[in-house]
């Protein structure tokens, strides 16, 4: 069945460092999304991507949709503490549905 | 803006209690969404629905139940919790598309506890 492996599966950095994540499937996708979320909160959309080598930024967020179309990355520039929590990809999953990776939890020390 | 409510974000309930979790969204969207998320499994869709009483089953339906009455209205039944049932519930919905433009917004969450 699909597979989508997150990596790392979790990060601890210094404040002001960059970070970088990425995520891989089984099989090509059409669609990358980026969630973030917040300690306690429910995830929030922060990226997405809809074409092989996108490259779309959202403030210090870059994302990247791989040319395979297997893979997608996500860096973050200059983290600050608010940066921490739980990043996940996700991609199509037949028709309105999405496969969730298992997260890369980041921990920001100041 | 938009918007995905849940009814509580903590609940604390006994083992054998019939539990609701109630999902409202404010976005006129087809599809709506159950997930429980837990420690290392990321997010597992327990149930889905594309429309007015129509429900899909997910990954773990087991020990579940939904109701969708209305299209902005989406409900997770617990007939009889149990401490396994002990977790994180995320309510989720989105567009119907045909294509593979597939964003979900979600809640809050409620992190419910089986005693």
């Amino acid at each position: 069945g699909q597979q989508l492996n997150q990596s790392p599966q979790s990060m601890f950095i210094q404040e002001g460092e960059d970070v970088s994540m990425n995520c891989t499937s089984s099989s090509i996708f059409n669609t990358w999304l980026w969630y973030k979320q917040d300690p306690g909160e429910g995830p929030v959309l922060l990226i997405a991507l809809y074409k092989a080598g996108e490259l779309t930024s959202n403030g210090r967020l870059t994302a990247q949709f791989g040319i395979t179309r297997k893979d997608s990355f996500l860096n973050i520039s200059a983290s600050i503490p608010s940066d921490v929590g739980i990043y996940f990809c996700a991609g199509p999953a037949g028709a309105n549905n999405l496969f969730f990776g298992t997260g890369t939890r980041l921990t920001v020390i100041p | 803006d938009v918007k995905v409510t849940q009814s509580s974000r903590y609940l604390v309930k006994r083992t054998g209690e019939k539990v609701f979790l109630e999902c409202v969204q404010d976005m006129d969207h087809e599809n709506m969404f159950w997930y429980r998320q837990d420690p290392g499994l990321g997010l597992r869709l327990i149930y889905f629905s594309y429309d007015v009483k129509m429900k899909e089953k997910g990954d773990i339906p087991e020990g579940y139940s939904v109701s969708r009455e209305k299209k902005e209205r989406f409900s997770l039944i617990l007939e009889s919790a149990s401490t396994n049932q002990t977790s994180m519930y995320l309510c989720a919905s989105s567009l119907w598309t045909a294509g593979d433009n597939n964003e979900q917004f979600f809640g809050p969450g409620t992190r419910l506890t089986v005693l």
